[in-house]
This record gives structure tokens, sequence and C-alpha cells, in this order.
């Protein structure tokens, strides 16, 4: 069993619609990461979380340590929006980060 | 914020040659790391580079396989020996930088490379 698992791996989504990608844990942690990753392979950091909730135009990231739980969502999706989006975190035993598969997902107009 | 670069942003390249990869920062970080992103797939920590020493690799990655070399704070390079079809990937360059109390983690564009 991986150690950060993300649901669902595919997502399509019409424009303006409500979309919740989440990630699981079975580690202890000191962040969570939501990155965003497009076709050309470049990697962008959305959030960095340790709890709580963020937000930053129409995405929402929140997590819940107790649960081991995080979610992001992106309100009114656009097709620009269609990427893979990455859950990764960073254990407290280390420095380094732990990623998930990835959800892929596609916005049509 | 980081900004990162990296050399090539692509490649084609033949079975049993190698390519060098260039990673520039445009500040100093203590941390780099590159990592790999095979097709379909998650990324895989391949090492973190270390300013004046050796590279610290993961399990399953070697230095001849993928030496590593350091000289400075901002500048990292990544060379893919030998290659092979299964060397194919993503390669991203990473930085992480202490900001507001917090390790904040940055990524590369990636060298996307090809190996026929």
């Amino acid at each position: 069993k991986n150690e950060v698992e993300q649901s669902p791996q595919n997502l399509t989504a019409q424009e303006g619609e409500f979309i919740t990608i989440n990630c699981s844990y079975s580690v202890g942690i000191s962040a969570l990461h939501w990155l965003q990753q497009h076709p050309g392979g470049g990697i962008v950091s959305l959030f960095m979380l340790s709890s709580g909730k963020k937000k930053h135009g129409r995405l929402i990231a929140t997590i819940n340590i107790q649960e081991k739980h995080s979610s992001l969502h992106i309100t009114a999706s656009h097709p620009r929006d269609s990427a893979v989006y990455i859950c990764a975190v960073r254990k407290t035993s280390g420095s380094r980060l732990t990623f998930g598969e990835g959800t892929q997902l596609t916005v049509n107009p | 914020s980081a900004v990162i670069s990296q050399k090539p942003s692509r490649d084609i390249c033949q079975r049993g040659t190698s390519l060098t990869i260039q990673c520039q920062v445009d500040s100093q970080v203590t941390m780099m790391f590159w990592y790999r992103q095979q097709p379909g797939q998650s990324l895989t920590l391949i090492a973190t580079a270390n300013q004046g020493s050796e590279a610290t690799y993961e399990s399953g990655f070697v230095i001849d396989k993928f030496p590593i070399s350091r000289p400075n704070l901002t500048f990292s390079t990544l060379t893919v020996s030998n290659m092979s079809p299964e060397d194919s990937s993503i390669y991203l360059c990473s930085v992480s930088r202490r900001e507001v109390g917090t390790d904040t983690q940055y990524f590369g564009p990636g060298t996307r490379l090809t190996v026929l």
C-alpha cells in the first residue's frame, strides 16, 4: 500500500463544475503539498499545508491531521485547469517528499 | 519564491549515449534534488545534490549511472549515462528553502528525455 494515495486517478468535468480531489496518507507528516503538473512536465506548487485550510483564487485546500486526509477543491472549473494534480507529503522523520500517483483532471468546455 | 531553469527542456537521444541536464536557481539554496518521472508514474527521488561533497543517492540509483555535480549553491547538473529506452522520463530539479519557518519546495520546468 502506498503511503500517499489519491482519488480519483482520472477526473473529467464540464466547465464550471466544482471539483474535489482527495489525498490520504498513512504516515506522520510535517507538511502536505498540492502540486500542479501541466503536459509540458513542469510542476507548480499550489499549496503547502500543515493544518486547516488555504484559499488562492478558485482553489481551496484543506487538511485534517487527525484523519490524515486532505482535499483540493476547484470552484468554477475551466479548461485551463486541465492538468495532473499531485499530493505530496513531507514526513516528520525526514526532509524528502513522498508523492501520490497524481490525478489527471480534464475540464471540457 | 525561487525561480528554477533547466536545460535542455527536451531531447531525443540514441541508446548508449549520455546527456547532461543543467539546473540553475536564481538564489542560493542549501537543498537541491533530482527527480525522475517515468511515463504515467509519479515522481521518484534520484538523489540529493550536496554542495562541496558527493550526492546522496536513493535506493536503486547509482553514481555511475547518474553522476551529479553541485559546484555552488545555485547550480547543479545531472548526467544520464549510457542511456537506454528505459531512461525515457521527465527529469526534474527541485530545491527546498526555509521560508517563514517552513520548508518550501520549488520545482523546475523539467527535461523531457526520449531515448531511442
